[in-house]
């Protein structure tokens, strides 16, 4: 069954630590890739996407992404994590011609020390 | 990209009774898709709905539990039927502005639904 997984649970880093969360998918065709956020209190958000083109990716707040066909993968990165980016991210996958439905992986907490 | 208001923003029903959650969407969609997020968990697709069609559920949901109404382009509804604590949640609807070429899903605010 198509399926996505994120590799951790629950980080917790301090500020200005580097970031990096894993996400694997599985689907053998074409298929275009999603990281949301989803702070305390609020709705997901879109931080960026892979459709085609450039396998790295730049989304909004400093967060990027590298999509590596050959090992199904599209991890999530950022250099410098504020405090701020406290917050649930989830990796989802649409696979191409499945009506455009999402499917997403289990959600990793990040927690971000001052 | 789209913006989606759906409401109620929370409510806490008693068991055996039932919700119906409402999702308007200030441009017209081809597809609505609905969403359950339960406590601790990621996102599930209960199911998609295209106006003037049956809804499309996904393994483990059906439509006697999960009726939805597609009425128009613009708005959509899921009534969670029967309810059980169990269905305590958060629901949630989405649209993909681009149709059928997954470009700019956007999500509403979510229901989060309390059964007691």
């Amino acid at each position: 069954a198509q399926s996505v997984s994120q590799h951790n649970h629950h980080v917790i880093l301090s500020e200005a630590a580097s970031l990096e969360l894993g996400c694997n998918y599985s689907y053998g065709g074409t298929v275009n890739l999603f990281w949301y956020v989803q702070y305390p209190g609020q709705h997901l958000q879109l931080l960026l996407k892979y459709f085609s083109g450039d396998p790295l990716v730049k989304g909004i707040k400093g967060f990027e992404a590298e999509f590596i066909k050959s090992k199904f993968s599209f991890n999530l990165r950022k250099p410098s994590v504020q405090w701020s980016d406290t917050a649930e991210y989830f990796c989802a996958a649409s696979p191409y011609n499945q009506g455009g439905k999402l499917i997403f992986g289990q959600g990793t907490e990040l927690s971000v020390k001052p | 990209s789209a913006v989606i208001s759906q409401k109620p923003s929370r409510d806490i029903c008693q068991r055996g009774t039932s919700l119906t959650i409402q999702c308007q969407v200030d441009s017209q969609v081809t597809m609505m898709f609905w969403y359950r997020q339960q406590p601790g968990q990621s996102l599930t697709l209960i199911a998609t709905a295209n106006q003037g069609s049956e809804a499309t559920y996904e393994s483990g949901f059906v439509i006697d539990k999960f009726p939805i109404s597609r009425p128009n382009l613009t708005f959509s509804t899921l009534t969670v039927s029967n309810m059980s604590p169990e269905d305590s949640s958060i629901y949630l609807c989405s649209v993909n502005a681009g149709g059928t070429d997954n470009y700019g899903y956007t999500f509403g605010s979510g229901t989060r639904l309390t059964v007691v």
